[in-house]
């Protein structure tokens, strides 16, 4: 079972440049979020899905983009790199309608020089 | 706004020895309350969670959590701790009758096991 897929695991990007992280689920659920983690401060949500066609912001969306065409595909957009940018994202899914059990994907370290 | 406080960065326990991190919440209504473990370079993996009923839940692993409402608390507990339990664990809180993709973390408590 793949779950959910990340990719790539490991990118560097100089500050101005764009790029893509990608996040897929083969489990049909319909809640997808993007979360980074830094040392010290957990996880922050940065955007939720809650179904094809529906986004919302969590705590830290500056900076990013996210679009929800598909049920499997949740991919996030780095517009303009920051060095502030620089973390561990880490994308995760869920089928419940109240909070319920996340599923992660294994995430992506981004440096950004 | 739903909040959730870790006041523990790191705690260092013997093998064998009991265990108990603690979180406390904040968020107006019911909380939907979760433990979660992170593994070395790994994602997160769900341990227990609380949606209602008993206040002592039981997760995988052997660890339980006890939800408090007076004290605004979900602390996480295992009897006797395995050299396989060193990790990070992160407390998090849901809002009810929120998106399921909502979920707030604390920031995590690194959790040592001493031979």
């Amino acid at each position: 079972n793949a779950g959910v897929t990340q990719t790539p695991k490991f990118q560097v990007l100089k500050t101005g440049q764009s790029m893509t992280l990608q996040c897929a689920q083969d489990m049909n659920h319909e809640y997808m979020s993007w979360y980074r983690q830094d040392p010290g401060m957990g996880l922050r949500l940065i955007h939720y899905s809650v179904g094809a066609g529906i986004t919302d912001q969590g705590e830290v969306p500056n900076g990013y983009n996210v679009s929800r065409s598909t049920t499997e595909d949740f991919p996030l957009r780095l517009l303009s790199a920051a060095p502030s940018q620089t973390s561990v994202y880490f994308c995760a899914s869920s089928t419940d309608r109240v909070p319920g059990e996340l599923f992660f994907g294994e995430g992506s370290r981004l440096t950004v020089l | 706004a739903q909040s959730v406080t870790q006041p523990d960065i790191h705690i260092t326990v013997s093998e064998g020895a009991s265990l108990e991190l603690r979180c406390n919440y904040s968020y107006g209504a019911t909380p939907y309350l979760f433990w979660y473990v992170q593994s070395p370079g790994q994602g997160l993996q769900l341990l227990l969670k609380y949606f209602s009923g008993d206040t002592l839940v039981q997760g995988i692993k052997g660890f339980e959590a006890e939800f408090k409402r007076s004290q605004s608390s979900f602390n996480l507990r295992k009897p006797s701790v395995h050299w396989s339990d060193a990790a990070e664990y992160f407390c998090a809180v849901g809002a009810k009758y929120s998106s399921a993709s909502k979920i707030i973390f604390g920031s995590g408590t690194r959790l040592s096991i001493r031979p």
